[in-house]
């Protein structure tokens, strides 16, 4: 099974500021079969990406994704109040397996 | 416009069994690899099973042999039966259209609301 470690645990930023990511799988992820969902509070999770880095339909473009193998990043530009939340990664290369999330708080 | 509407969660007691449906409008379920996904209490998310399109059924090794994923066209809809339930299946349970990029590859991307299971005595 390949496990997902997202880092950090928590985020602290401030609206404006950029958000970067992490996701570390224990063995390499075929074809970059790597998606992001953003969740929050009460809610269901959110397609984000696939592929690593092709944005679902509507989401905004401060969204990016990139990496390939074992490490993935989640890249927000320029956060936006809307854009606290939980996020996690997923591989889909090897069954279906999910990080453990990031949480993005504000400061 | 593409939902998904799951039902059938609650309370019950350990050893219970119960179905969850998940209703669909906006697309076909038969044509589309369709999953569930579980989120215990303050904890992440766990794939717990999925159907293909072409009627393949998969399981995480957590709920193999309790649980059976299935669906009626009829009804557009997707169930999962679960049987022999222990407390740690309390969550949350999410449906979710998969999109499939090869065989056995897919990723989720629309989702229902949740139906919560609690399993207790």
């Amino acid at each position: 099974e390949i496990v997902l470690t997202q880092s950090p645990g928590t985020l602290s930023l401030s609206p404006g500021e950029r958000a970067t990511l992490s996701c570390r799988a224990s063995q390499s992820v075929s074809s970059s079969y790597l998606a992001w969902y953003q969740q929050k509070p009460g809610q269901a999770p959110r397609l984000l990406i696939y592929g690593a880095s092709s944005r679902a339909t509507g989401i905004p473009d401060r969204f990016s994704g990139s990496g390939s193998g074992t490490d993935f990043t989640l890249t927000i530009s320029r956060l936006e109040p809307e854009d606290f939340a939980v996020y996690y990664c997923q591989q889909y290369g090897s069954s279906i397996t999910f990080g453990g999330g990031t949480k993005v708080e504000i400061k | 416009e593409v939902q998904l509407v799951e039902t059938g969660g609650g309370l019950i007691q350990p050893g219970g069994s119960l179905r969850l449906s998940c209703a669909a409008s906006g697309f076909t379920v038969s044509s589309n690899y369709m999953s569930w996904v579980r989120q215990a209490p303050g904890k992440g998310l766990e794939w717990v099973s999925v159907i293909y399109s072409g009627g393949s059924t998969y399981y995480a090794d957590s709920v193999k042999g309790r649980f059976t994923i299935s669906r009626d066209n009829s009804k557009n809809t997707l169930y999962l039966q679960m049987n022999s339930l222990r407390a740690e299946d309390t969550a949350v349970y999410y449906c979710a259209r998969s999109v499939s990029v090869a065989e056995y590859y897919y990723y989720m991307d629309v989702w229902g609301k949740g139906t919560t299971v609690t399993v207790s005595s």
